[in-house]
C-alpha cells in the first residue's frame, strides 16, 4: 500500500514564525503536491513537484515556498506565518508510470497560527 | 470557479439503504476521474476511479458511473453502513502534461443513520 506521512498532525505557531511542514512518501512517486483545505473552499493546490529540485506553482502559492531535495520528501515552508494561513494542509503523491493519476494523501496537518 | 462540482452538499440515508452521490464536471477534455472519501480529521482516501473510455466501473460495494454526454459522474454505495459516513469528493484530471494535477469538487457530506 502507498504510504504518505506528514510530520505533524497538529501544529500551533505564532504570527511571523517560519514554519516547516514535511511530507514523505514510500512509493518512489515522481509527483508530489501540497494543498490546503478550508471549509467552503475545498482543496486548493499550493505547489507541486514533478521531480527532485523541480517545483511548480499551484493556484495559491503566495506566502509559501517548497523544497524537494530528495524524491521521497516534499517540504512546505511558510516563510512568515500569518493568521490567514491557519488551515488543514494535505500532502499527496502520484505516479504516472501506470498512466493513472491517482493521488494518495497523507493524514493532514492542522496548522493554527496565533 | 470550480470546474468540478456537486449537486447536493449533504445526503442522509438509513443504514442498509443505497446511496448515490453526484458530481458534475465541465472540462470535456478530462479523461480520468476519481472518487475520494474523507473522514473527519483524516486525509482523503482513494475509493474508485474510472477512465473516460468506460461508463461504469464496480468495486466492493461501490460503483462509479460516467456519463460523458452530460459531463456527469456518480458514486453509488450499496448497503450503506455507518462507517461510510464521511465527505466524498470527486476529482478529474484533464490529462496531457498536467503532471497528475487534479481538480476537486467541494464534497458531499454523507450521513448514515443506524
Amino acid at each position: 500500500d502507498v504510504k504518505v506521512t506528514q510530520s505533524s498532525r497538529y501544529l500551533v505557531k505564532r504570527t511571523g514564525e517560519k514554519v516547516f511542514l514535511e511530507c514523505v512518501q514510500d512509493m518512489d512517486h515522481e509527483n508530489m503536491f501540497w494543498y490546503r483545505q478550508d471549509p467552503g473552499l475545498g482543496l486548493r493546490l499550493i505547489y507541486f513537484s514533478y521531480d527532485v529540485k523541480m517545483k511548480e506553482k499551484g493556484d495559491i502559492p503566495e506566502g509559501y515556498s517548497v523544497s524537494r531535495e530528495k524524491k521521497e520528501r516534499f517540504s512546505l515552508i511558510l516563510e512568515s506565518a500569518s493568521t490567514n494561513q491557519t488551515s488543514m494542509y494535505l500532502c499527496a503523491s502520484t505516479s504516472l508510470v501506470e498512466g493513472k493519476d491517482t493521488q494518495y494523501f497523507g493524514p493532514g496537518t492542522r496548522l493554527t497560527v496565533l | 470557479g470550480e470546474s468540478v462540482g456537486l449537486h447536493l452538499p449533504t445526503l442522509s440515508v438509513q443504514e442498509g439503504d443505497n446511496s448515490i452521490i453526484n458530481c458534475a464536471y465541465s472540462n470535456s477534455a478530462s479523461d480520468y476521474f476519481i472518487w475520494y472519501k474523507q473522514e473527519s480529521g483524516k486525509g482523503p482516501q482513494f475509493i474508485i476511479d474510472i477512465r473516460s473510455n468506460m461508463d461504469k466501473r464496480q468495486g466492493q460495494r461501490v460503483t462509479v458511473l460516467l456519463n460523458k454526454t452530460v459531463k456527469h459522474l456518480s458514486l453509488q454505495i450499496a448497503a450503506t453502513q455507518p462507517g461510510d459516513s464521511a465527505v466524498y469528493f470527486c476529482a478529474e484530471n484533464a490529462g496531457g502534461t498536467s503532471y497528475g494535477k487534479l481538480t476537486f469538487g467541494q464534497g458531499t457530506i454523507l450521513t448514515v443513520h443506524p
